[in-house]
């Protein structure tokens, strides 16, 4: 999801329901995509990356999904819990910018108890 | 315990003065970043080190200034020619071949009235 302006995209969800988090990148040339983690007033929290080489790559409890034809990006949470409410972001970087990473704009997720 | 230190976490100024950001970080990372975070927006480049005593303006270098005497400080001042300054600031650190994560500090809130 893409911000627009004050107002982050929300996706609700009930505690222990699986989340689909979605991104779309701009540049076609990136090779390199993270997703992190924000809680309200802190710093990011790497979650999850993955190489332009592979589609999908799994973690504890996610999973991050790429498609580079349509360049989209995607973060599955499985077993949403209370404690991942927070703002998520995409980033992403070509291999000719260095380590310099490009932020979307967040996606907010609130768990429902 | 290896981080990246920001102090402080609030901080009050006049309009019209300059204000000096710290960031440190122990993780023995050649690149830095400072990035800054307006209320439910993604995160923009500022400037960005990639060893000591060299650094890049980012994407909003205007009204910032930075220096890198240290391998292991990154301070950034926000001038008096910064014209909406009250913002999250955030910094980071990685490794300088990447691209991979960066780790992010605690963020420092400035507000300037």
């Amino acid at each position: 999801g893409e911000s627009v302006g004050l107002h982050l995209p929300t996706l609700s969800v009930q505690e222990g329901d699986n989340s689909i988090i979605n991104c779309a990148y701009s540049n076609s040339a990136s090779d390199y995509f993270i997703w992190y983690k924000q809680e309200s007033g802190k710093g990011p929290q790497f979650i999850i990356d993955i190489r332009s080489n592979m589609d999908k790559r799994q973690g504890q409890r996610v999973t991050v999904l790429l498609n580079k034809t349509v360049k989209h990006l995607s973060l599955q949470i499985a077993a949403t819990q209370p404690g991942d409410s927070a703002v998520y972001f995409c980033a992403e970087s070509p291999q000719a910018a260095g380590n310099k990473l490009t932020f979307g704009g967040g996606t907010r997720v609130l768990v429902k108890p | 315990d290896g981080g990246i230190t920001q102090s402080p976490k609030y901080l009050f100024r006049k309009e019209g003065q300059n204000v000096t950001l710290s960031c440190e970080q122990n993780l023995n990372h050649d690149a830095m970043y400072w990035y800054r975070q307006d209320p439910g927006q993604g995160l923009r480049l500022i400037y960005y080190s990639q060893i000591v005593n060299d650094f890049q303006k980012g994407d909003i270098a205007e009204g910032y200034s930075v220096s890198r005497e240290k391998k292991e400080s990154f301070p950034l001042t926000v001038t008096s020619a910064q014209k909406n300054p009250t913002a999250f600031y955030l910094c980071a650190s990685s490794i300088v071949e990447g691209p991979y994560e960066q780790y992010f500090g605690p963020g420092t809130r400035l507000t300037v009235t």
